[in-house]
């Protein structure tokens, strides 16, 4: 079984240009998380998907930050402008029943 | 609001025993999660505990009490290996929703 994908694994970009990430959950999980850990900080929650719907986007810090889940299979993050303090782990999540998250290896930004 | 509460960090030696505390504040507390994470991977699932009680993989333990708002993660027979940061996890809205602790970094000595 394929575990969850993510692209690119690094990004290196300037202030106010725009990234665009992307996760492959594992097949059949409905539900997709993102998460952003800031360098020696805790594992912050941004949004959860059930299939293609947004169930909770409490996390997202504000509206440079755009995602979305097409057909409910792979997911995007999009970060338009980037700013300084947006560089950190990116990482999205699948599960299906809930209590088992299986993590992707994380996208590394870094906003100069 | 919800939160969790762990330390930052643990020194333990190899072979001994390491007990990493976590207390959490949530309403619709569905159950608790430990991971562990190595420098520059991804979080790995170690344990669930929805139940009250301890659950026992391996060298590793979780612990969780309901009433107390309360687990731990318990590893035994440390090993070099295990030096990482060690993550609790509360489900909430229905189980579907996951939110982290800090994390607890544990460094094993020889």
């Amino acid at each position: 079984e394929a575990g969850v994908t993510q692209f690119p694994s690094h990004s290196v970009i300037e202030k106010g240009q725009t990234v665009t990430l992307r996760c492959d959950p594992i097949s059949g999980h409905d539900n997709l998380y993102w998460y952003r850990r800031v360098m020696g900080k805790e594992i912050k929650f941004l949004l959860h998907f059930v299939k293609e719907s947004k169930q909770d986007e409490s996390g997202m810090p504000n509206n440079r930050f755009l995602a979305e889940r097409t057909g409910g299979t792979y997911s995007t993050l999009k970060v338009q402008p980037a700013e300084l303090e947006d560089s950190g782990v990116y990482f999205c999540a699948s599960s299906q029943e809930g209590a088992r998250v299986y993590f992707g290896p994380g996208t590394r930004l870094l906003v100069l | 609001g919800q939160s969790l509460e762990q330390p930052s960090e643990v020194t333990a030696v190899e072979g001994a025993i390491v007990q990493i505390n976590c207390t959490y504040q949530t309403s619709g507390f569905y159950g608790l999660s430990w991971y562990q994470q190595h420098d520059g991977g991804a979080p790995t699932f170690l344990s669930y505990n929805a139940l009250d009680g301890l659950e026992e993989t391996g060298r590793f333990s979780s612990f969780l009490s309901r009433s107390d708002s309360y687990g731990y993660l318990l590893l035994q027979e440390l090993q070099m290996k295990d030096s990482a940061s060690y993550f609790c996890a509360m489900s909430v809205s229905g189980g579907f929703k996951t939110i982290f602790g800090a994390g607890t970094r544990l460094f094993v000595k020889a």
